[in-house]
């Protein structure tokens, strides 16, 4: 177990939805991450908090955005969906320092019908 | 930008033996950190084993050990005594730093293992 908790784990919705994953970081940790794992793209950064800071943004499309929270978790919200938005979506969370390594969530499986 | 490649889409080993999975990057920064991470057939992301650049030592986690080639930015895998539950999608990754906290990590696309009994 990283530590790490999204919810939820599984979701399915219509083109044109909006959904909101949501992240709990480990214990400490500062930054949270999070990527998209589709079939034919590997492992995706789309975007990093740190301490309640947006600090580094990826291939996020306009219709994503994301916060983190006071209390350090973070939310990712999807808007407009589209088919090709089905995919693995993953948090991980980290000290913050460079050295240290991420620690993912087992990920929300997304699927756009 | 930072760029990470993973050249065996596949690899297939015997159990009990040894196998290697390459990956080599390319950073412009003198100072980062490599990893390999490992996604069973679950879909969690596992650390497997994480090497500091400045550090010469090859770092090694149990069967695990990796051969760092700092010069030739090549970043190897080394599985010893392979076990049924070492199948898995194997990621290498590069941790681009940004300064001031800001850093993501850049995943190569990742090398599917199988462990033949």
């Amino acid at each position: 177990d990283s530590g790490v908790t999204q919810t939820p784990k599984h979701l399915i919705t219509a083109t044109g939805q909006r959904v909101t994953l949501r992240c709990s970081p480990r214990s400490g940790d500062l930054s949270v991450y999070w990527y998209q794992q589709s079939l034919d793209q590997g492992l995706q950064f789309l975007i990093q908090y740190y301490n309640g800071e947006e600090r580094a943004k990826g291939n996020i499309l306009e219709r994503f955005s994301a916060q983190q929270f006071p209390d350090l978790h973070s939310e990712l919200n999807l808007s407009s969906l589209e088919l090709g938005d089905s995919a693995l979506y993953f948090c991980a969370s980290s000290v913050g320092r460079t050295s240290s390594p991420l620690h993912f969530g087992n990920g929300t499986r997304l699927t756009v019908t | 930008a930072q760029t990470v490649t993973q050249s065996q889409p596949e690899m297939s080993v015997q159990e009990a033996e040894t196998v290697t999975l390459s990956c080599t990057y390319d950073t412009s920064e003198s100072d980062y950190y490599l990893f390999w991470y490992k996604q069973p057939p679950s879909r969690q992301m596992i650390l497997v084993i994480r090497q500091e650049a400045y550090k010469q030592q090859n770092a090694t986690e149990n069967r695990f050990s990796v051969n760092f080639q700092k010069a030739a930015k090549s970043f190897s895998l080394k599985i010893s005594d392979s076990q049924l539950g070492d199948a898995a999608m194997y990621f290498c990754a590069s941790f681009m730093n940004y300064g001031g906290s800001q850093g993501n990590l850049i995943f190569g696309k990742g090398t599917k293992l199988s462990v033949k009994p």
